[in-house]
């Protein structure tokens, strides 16, 4: 079982749409979770950054994380196609430097 | 400042030759990272720098990889002997300190043939 799941989709919605995006983790020492975006050829780009259990909201964008479910949650809401990329967890311990990706969420929204 | 920069973007080689890829961070950032990414995967970790000193290396950097940072600035990714399964995405990111999150450069696309 590797330490950060998440389906890889692909998922295709409507613009408007909410998109819900998902990872599941095995380790209970992650303290740190990140959302990446990455469009396809490009670097991963940071979108969102929280610590511990709890929500956090930017723009469009709000992050969730669930850590007595080991789950944590990405909602995107009015998306947009420009919003089409790959979505990337990712986590770290307390007393780590490196962070765990998950394999990432392949997202479309069409027009 | 423009950001992580990573030369060359894409690096055609043949098997068994030596590579080399150079990381230039966000000037401000004392800490660089590599990670490695392949097809439908997530990125990898490989070894992370403070300044100058290396202080994290992943059991995937074999003997035939070797990172360097002189004087804690830009960094350079050496794989020796290459061989097809090191065809992939090799990402160098950078952070502060304390900060939140990194931020990646574009990569070097390596194809072994």
């Amino acid at each position: 079982q590797k330490e950060v799941e998440q389906d890889p989709g692909p998922l295709s919605v409507p613009e408007g749409a909410i998109v819900s995006l998902n990872c599941t983790y095995s380790n209970s020492a992650f303290q740190y979770f990140m959302w990446y975006r990455q469009y396809s050829r490009k670097g991963p780009e940071l979108l969102m950054y929280t610590y511990s259990s709890g929500n956090k909201e930017d723009g469009r964008f709000t992050a969730q994380v669930d850590k007595s479910s080991k789950y944590i949650s990405l909602f995107i809401r009015d998306s947009q196609p420009s919003d089409s990329a790959t979505y990337l967890c990712a986590m770290r311990r307390m007393d780590g430097q490196n962070f765990v990706f998950g394999p990432g969420t392949r997202l479309s929204v069409l027009p | 400042d423009t950001g992580v920069s990573q030369d060359p973007r894409h690096k055609i080689t043949k098997r068994g030759q030596n590579v080399t890829f150079r990381c230039d961070p966000i000037s401000e950032h004392n800490r660089l990272y590599w990670y490695r990414q392949t097809l439908g995967q997530g990125p990898e970790f490989l070894t992370y720098f403070q300044n100058e000193a290396q202080l994290e290396k992943s059991r995937l950097l074999s003997d035939r990889f070797s990172a360097e940072r002189p004087k804690g600035s830009f960094s350079t990714l050496e794989i020796q002997r290459t061989e097809q399964g090191d065809s992939a995405m090799y990402l160098c990111a950078s952070s502060m300190s304390g900060g939140q999150g990194y931020t990646f450069g574009s990569g070097t696309r390596l194809t072994v043939v």
